[in-house]
């Protein structure tokens, strides 16, 4: 069975600093993954996916994740925070090459980031 | 969350009551999904489908029924069989049914049980 750990309930940054929100998987077969946000009370955004390839992959507002096979691990990634990124994080994973989307989706129980002044 | 609208945004529950969550979308897409979001779970299926007339349980389907009857709706109703419907519902969509696709999610209804 796939499964996904963000090991961290919250995260802490201040504004204008790094920050790493943590993912780790486990999957048969080659993994597909997925960071999404949620703004309080709305939906799940999609911020970006790795698929294949390169394995820093760049996304929305700034955003970046960087697949390590190795450590099976997919850390999302900004180097300077903003007050207005403070939101829940959501890594998913799936197993590549199979059919189905959403259905075949494990989703991690999410990290809230805070970025304070 | 654009081209999915998800009605009410707010719903109570009654003892013994059925209640339906609206879905619709104008994004042309296949496939469609309900997850149910309970704090520091994540997101939990409910139902699936794939295309129009046909449909799947996910994970968690007991207590729940779907329909999709039409491309851009899928409803989910909340039967009394659910014990603990108390959540953040949300639904998404997908243009087909591929693992490197993207869901698209509305803006969620949140039920409550008075």
């Amino acid at each position: 069975a796939q499964s996904v750990a963000q090991p961290e309930d919250q995260v802490n940054v201040a504004e204008g600093n790094p920050l790493t929100v943590k993912c780790t998987y486990s999957v048969s077969g080659n993994p597909y993954l997925f960071w999404y946000v949620q703004y309080p009370n709305r939906g799940l955004q999609f911020l970006l996916k790795y698929i294949t390839g390169d394995n820093l992959v760049k996304g929305s507002y700034g955003f970046e994740a960087e697949f390590n096979k190795s450590q099976t691990s997919f850390h999302l990634k900004k180097p300077s925070a903003l007050v207005s990124d403070s939101a829940l994080y959501f890594c998913a994973v799936t197993a590549g090459g199979l059919t189905g989307g959403g259905n075949k989706l494990t989703f991690g129980t999410g990290t809230q980031l805070k970025v304070e002044l | 969350d654009g081209g999915i609208t998800q009605s009410p945004k707010y719903l109570f529950r009654k003892e013994g009551q059925n209640v339906t969550l609206s879905c619709e979308q104008n994004l042309n897409h296949d496939a469609m999904y309900w997850y149910r979001q309970d704090p520091g779970q994540g997101l939990r299926l409910i139902y699936y489908s794939q295309i129009v007339n046909d449909f799947q349980k996910g994970d968690i389907a007991e207590g729940y029924s779907v329909s999709r009857e039409k491309k851009e709706s899928f409803p989910l109703t909340v039967t009394s069989a659910q014990k603990n419907p108390t959540a953040f519902y949300l639904c998404a969509s997908s243009p087909g049914a591929r693992a490197n696709e993207k869901l698209f999610f509305g803006s969620g209804t949140q039920l409550s049980v008075l």
